[in-house]
């Protein structure tokens, strides 16, 4: 089993709509959580982070955080084209030095 | 200026040489990292270093080795580069933080080739 497992996608999602992405991660005392973007042929950039159970919202963009069923997923609001991108999500487990990313998944926002 | 560099952009190279990827920072942080992505496995770690004086494997270390020269520098050698090492090289940086919370700031890559 992998650490961190995305659905590697595609994912399409018509303009407007929510795109909703997830992640599963194996390690139960992992305690911190990011979502990355990253647009074809560039560098990753976070995009959200989140360290405890719930939702955190910044814009569009909301992080759900469930550490007993161990997800994580990323909500967009009123898809944009410019959302086009693949999504990685990241964990940290607890006392862990380093980040574990996930495969990532493509999402297509279709206008 | 962009706070994270990497030098060379692209290189090609092939099976045998020596190479070395560059990575400086000016955003003060003391974390660096080296990232190799492929596609469909998202980015997997080579080596980190939290100073000067500490460097830590990651979970595909073997074929690289790295330099940690100062604070804002740290380089990737590839000692004898194989074909199965093309990929997109990612240097990161961070600053410690507490309870896990950490952003890591990506620089722009760099594409190799390995023929």
């Amino acid at each position: 089993q992998k650490e961190v497992e995305q659905n590697s996608g595609p994912l399409s999602v018509p303009e407007g709509a929510i795109a909703s992405l997830n992640c599963t991660y194996s390690d139960r005392g992992s305690q911190s959580f990011f979502w990355y973007r990253q647009y074809s042929g560039k560098s990753p950039e976070l995009i959200m982070s989140i360290y405890s159970n719930g939702d955190k919202e910044d814009g569009r963009f909301t992080a759900q955080l469930n550490k007993a069923s161990q997800y994580v997923s990323l909500l967009i609001r009123d898809s944009q084209p410019s959302d086009s991108a693949t999504y990685l999500c990241a964990v940290r487990a607890q006392g862990a030095q380093k980040l574990v990313f996930g495969q990532g998944t493509r999402l297509t926002i279709n206008p | 200026d962009a706070d994270v560099t990497q030098t060379p952009r692209n290189r090609i190279t092939k099976t045998g040489k020596r190479i070395m990827l560059e990575c400086s920072q000016t955003k003060g942080h003391d974390r660096m990292y080296w990232y190799r992505q492929d596609p469909g496995l998202g980015l997997r770690l080579i080596y980190y270093s939290f100073d000067v004086k500490d460097i830590n494997k990651g979970e595909i270390s073997d074929g690289y080795s790295v330099s940690r020269q100062a604070q804002a520098k740290f380089s990737l050698s590839l000692e004898s580069a194989i074909p199965n090492q093309t990929a997109l090289y990612f240097c990161a940086t961070s600053w410690t933080q507490g309870r896990g919370q950490e952003t890591q700031y990506f620089g722009p890559g760099t594409r190799l080739l390995v023929l």
